[in-house]
């Protein structure tokens, strides 16, 4: 069965420095992963994927994240971390059929 | 121009009553799903449609019922409703493919008093 965990329920980080928000996932053959953003009610929106290819990818607002085959990662990832990074991160994961399982989220505290 | 969109936006009834989500999509995507997210933020698929086919039916009481009466629509109708289906419902879609992306719709606040 497919499954996320995303270890940590809050991440606190100040202005400036770099942010790591972290997933492992647990999926048969090969992965498809998703980050996802959430602000306070908000839908859910798309920030970046993992498909093939590269391990490192860019995605929207600055964020990139690299994927560990061995290590069945895929951490979320940013240099510089702004106040309005703040929110709630999802990882996601689809693997064989159609069902995206999302990880519990994380809550991103980015302090000025 | 809206992507997905959901109404209401809240949704206030009591135990017992039936209610209706509903949900548009303009993004010509083949593929819609309905999502619960509970008071602790976590997000569980319940239904998947694809073509107005059901392909993804979670264990979901089944006073809940979805109708596809278009690829462009998902509705969701709750019969007698109860305290626990007191959450944050989420429509979204996404071409068919596991390699896609999901675009999702601000959300429906149910509360059941």
């Amino acid at each position: 069965a497919q499954s996320v965990a995303q270890p940590e329920d809050q991440v606190n980080v100040a202005e400036g420095n770099p942010l790591t928000v972290k997933c492992t996932y647990s999926v048969s053959g090969n992965p498809y992963l998703f980050w996802y953003v959430q602000y306070p009610n908000r839908g859910l929106q798309f920030l970046l994927k993992y498909i093939t290819g590269d391990n490192l990818v860019k995605g929207s607002y600055g964020f990139e994240a690299e994927f560990n085959k061995s290590q069945t990662s895929f951490h979320l990832k940013k240099p510089s971390a702004l106040v309005s990074d703040s929110a709630l991160y999802f990882c996601a994961v689809r693997g064989n059929g159609q069902n995206f399982v999302f990880g519990p989220g994380t809550r991103l505290s980015v302090l000025p | 121009d809206t992507a997905v969109s959901q109404t209401p936006k809240y949704l206030v009834t009591q135990m017992g009553n039936d209610k209706s989500i509903k949900c548009e999509q303009n993004l010509g995507h083949d593929t819609m799903y309905w999502y619960k997210q509970d008071s602790k933020k976590f997000l569980k698929i319940m239904f998947s449609y694809n073509n107005k086919e059901l392909i993804i039916n979670e264990t979901v009481p089944n006073r809940f019922s979805p109708k596809s009466p278009d690829k462009a629509h998902l509705n969701l109708h709750i019969n007698s409703l109860e305290l626990g289906d007191s959450a944050v419902y989420f429509c979204a879609s996404s071409p068919w493919g596991g390699a896609y992306e999901q675009y999702f719709g601000p959300g429906t606040r149910l509360t059941v008093t």
